[in-house]
């Protein structure tokens, strides 16, 4: 089975401009969260969707950040304009919502350059 | 708040060494508890979980033991390999929501 896609896996990216982020669950799974990782930070959650309704954008940094997921197979995360402060790697994850005992199956990541 | 606290690393042990990663946890409620692990350009994957209290998780020879009298999740291993080089995140997970929250993460280097 496929696991969680995401692409691209890099991004090199001037100042000010707009950068897409995509990501593909695993079928099935109906929760999808995106996450940022950075040395300075560790891991921080992003946005999370349940049955593709957003539930919780309380880690989106500021309004330049915005994500949707409009069907089951998809999501994106877009940053727009974009910073040198928001690089960093994206990691897109993924589970089946049982409980919160269930497994997030995280995507290889993007790793985005903003010079 | 709920939050996890892991050892600072990096840790760096020979081939062979016995590991020991600690981690305690703040929580109201019963929080299930979980070891990822992410190895050099990849994305986090599951190492083991527990779900309860006195449950120990296991996978690959590492263990983790749930201690609610002292809010830990330490992972261990016996005989750590080059292998095993890689970050190592301590998180819980509460029943109410989806989310899971992560530690840090401490970088584990095992030399040959």
């Amino acid at each position: 089975d496929a696991g969680v896609i995401q692409s691209p896996r890099h991004e090199v990216t001037e100042m000010g401009q707009e950068v897409t982020l995509r990501c593909k669950p695993i079928s099935g799974h109906n929760s999808l969260f995106w996450y940022r990782q950075t040395m300075m930070r560790g891991l921080e959650l992003l946005i999370y969707f349940n049955n593709n309704v957003p539930i919780d954008d309380s880690g989106m940094p500021e309004d330049r950040f915005s994500a949707k997921m409009p069907n089951a197979s998809f999501s994106t995360l877009k940053i727009q304009p974009s910073e040198p402060r928001d690089s960093a790697v994206y990691f897109c994850a993924s589970s089946l919502r049982q409980s919160s005992t269930d497994t997030q199956y995280f995507g290889p990541g993007t790793r985005l350059t903003v010079l | 708040g709920n939050s996890v606290t892991q050892m600072e690393g990096p840790v760096t042990l020979s081939e062979e060494a016995f590991l020991t990663i600690n981690c305690t946890y703040t929580a109201t409620g019963y929080p299930s508890l979980f070891w990822y692990v992410q190895y050099p350009g990849e994305g986090l994957q599951l190492l083991l979980k527990a779900t309860k209290a006195d449950d120990k998780g296991s996978n690959k020879g590492f263990e983790a033991t749930y201690r609610k009298e002292t809010t830990s999740f330490h992972l261990e291993k016996g005989s750590v390999q080059v292998s095993d080089s890689a970050v190592y995140f301590c998180a819980l997970g509460l029943n109410r929501d989806d989310k899971i929250i992560f530690g840090k993460g401490t970088r584990l280097h095992i030399l040959p």
